[in-house]
């Protein structure tokens, strides 16, 4: 069945540092959504690519949808410890599913 | 503009029991869906509602599981009898519209952590 992948699946790092989480799906995808769940709390809708090569930045977030609509990546630069969580993406398939990947759980050490 | 509500936020039951979980999309929302994550798991799709009829019910593990949207308002979803296996949290999450667009953005519920003894 159609898969959506991400790695990796935890991720430890210094405040300060960077981080990337990469997302990949074994289908083509009409869209890809990235969400954000803190310790304890919901998924977060952070946001939204559609179009083949994409890229958009939100302050230190930058997202990347590939040009083949099949893999994405979230990068976050000079991390903070508000960024800890764990950061879902979502694709939509041609079938108009949506499929999360298992998240990458991110811990930033002050 | 009130969210995605579910009820009950913890429930705690005994292998057997039976157990329904609410969820209220926001106000306007056709679309609403369920999904399922497992200790450290995906979030794993269950079911998506259009309006009152079930659109895709693929995600749904087996019968002892029954969703219901009676009037296209909110929706349960009843665990009967609960395992186990069945242990995790539920979310619900609401959506104005489907395809490409912004309209299509799904809004998550806080979820219900359930928890099978």
């Amino acid at each position: 069945g159609q898969q959506v992948m991400q790695i990796p699946q935890y991720q430890h790092v210094q405040e300060g540092e960077d981080f990337t989480t990469y997302c990949n799906s074994s289908t083509t995808l009409s869209n890809i959504q990235w969400y954000k769940q803190r310790p304890g709390g919901h998924p977060v809708f952070l946001i939204q690519l559609v179009k083949s090569g994409e890229v958009k930045k939100q302050k230190r977030l930058t997202f990347q949808f590939g040009e083949a609509k099949k893999n994405s990546s979230l990068h976050i630069t000079a991390t903070q410890t508000t960024d800890v969580g764990t950061y879902f993406c979502a694709g939509r398939t041609s079938y108009d599913k949506v499929i999360f990947g298992p998240g990458t759980s991110l811990s930033v050490i002050p | 503009e009130a969210g995605v509500t579910q009820f009950p936020s913890h429930s705690v039951i005994e292998k057997g029991q039976t157990v329904t979980l609410r969820c209220d999309p926001i106000s306007g929302h056709d679309n609403l869906y369920w999904y399922r994550r497992v200790m450290g798991k995906e979030i794993k799709f269950l079911l998506h509602f259009v309006k009152e009829s079930k659109q895709d019910e693929s995600g749904m593990p087996n019968n002892r599981f029954l969703a219901e949207r009676t009037g296209g308002t909110y929706s349960t979803l009843k665990v009967q009898p609960a395992e186990l296996e069945d242990s995790g949290v539920y979310f619900c999450a609401s959506s104005q519209a489907r395809g490409l667009g912004a309209k299509n953005i799904q809004y998550f519920g806080a979820g219900t952590r359930l928890s099978v003894l």
